[in-house]
């Protein structure tokens, strides 16, 4: 089991840049979540998608974010254009969707920091 | 109220003591709970999930008081290698389409030898 993977791990930016983060969720599982960890807010859920459909992004900030899944094995978030305010950790996370008692199991994570 | 909050100490506690923390929620029709570790600079994964009987996972143990609406996790004969952020984690919903859960923003906890 490779686990969920993330890339790149780290991005460094300008202001105004566009930024894709991409996420490849473990074989199988069909829920696909992204979540923002800062200091200040801890981890908050920006979208989840079930069978590669987003169910819920009301915590995405602003329309300068986007994310899509494409199909069940690829997921990007899209930041156009990148704010200083933007640098943060940001999360995938996966799990079966036939068991919302069932864990999450993250991502390493991409460290993002807009200059 | 916020959904989720927790003590962020951080919590120092000398080796081989017990420590214990809460977590309470906003949502009285939350159906699952866990708690999560997280150390420093890497992804949280889950510690343990948190049953209405209570339960224990070795060292670990986890309660729910429904009527209170907090969990809470005990670590007994604690090691210097639980020091990490330890997050509540609650899910509101018992199924279905919507199920994002909610986080905490941790507690620290520093186990010094």
């Amino acid at each position: 089991d490779a686990g969920v993977i993330q890339s790149p791990r780290h991005e460094v930016t300008e202001m105004g840049q566009e930024v894709t983060l991409r996420c490849k969720p473990i074989s199988g599982h069909n829920s696909l979540f992204w979540y923002r960890q800062t200091m200040m807010r801890g981890l908050e859920l920006l979208i989840y998608f079930n069978n590669n459909v987003p169910i819920d992004d009301s915590g995405m900030p602003e329309d300068r974010f986007s994310a899509k899944m494409p199909n069940a094995s690829f997921s990007t978030l899209k930041i156009q254009p990148s704010e200083p305010r933007d640098s943060a950790v940001y999360f995938c996370a996966s799990r079966p969707r036939t068991d919302p008692r069932s864990p999450l199991h993250f991502g390493n994570g991409t460290r993002l920091t807009v200059t | 109220r916020k959904e989720v909050e927790q003590d962020p100490g951080p919590f120092n506690v000398p080796e081989g003591a017990t420590v214990a923390f809460n977590c309470t929620y906003s949502n009285s029709a939350s159906q699952s709970f866990f708690w999560y570790r997280q150390d420093c600079r890497k992804e949280p994964k889950l510690l343990m999930s948190v049953y209405s009987s209570g339960n224990e996972d070795g060292r670990f143990t986890a309660q729910l008081n429904r009527a209170s609406q907090y969990i809470s996790l005990l670590i007994r004969d604690s090691k210097l290698s639980d020091s990490a952020t330890y997050l509540c984690v609650v899910n509101p919903f018992s199924g279905g389409g919507a199920d994002g859960l909610t986080f905490g923003k941790g507690t620290h906890l520093i186990i010094q030898p």
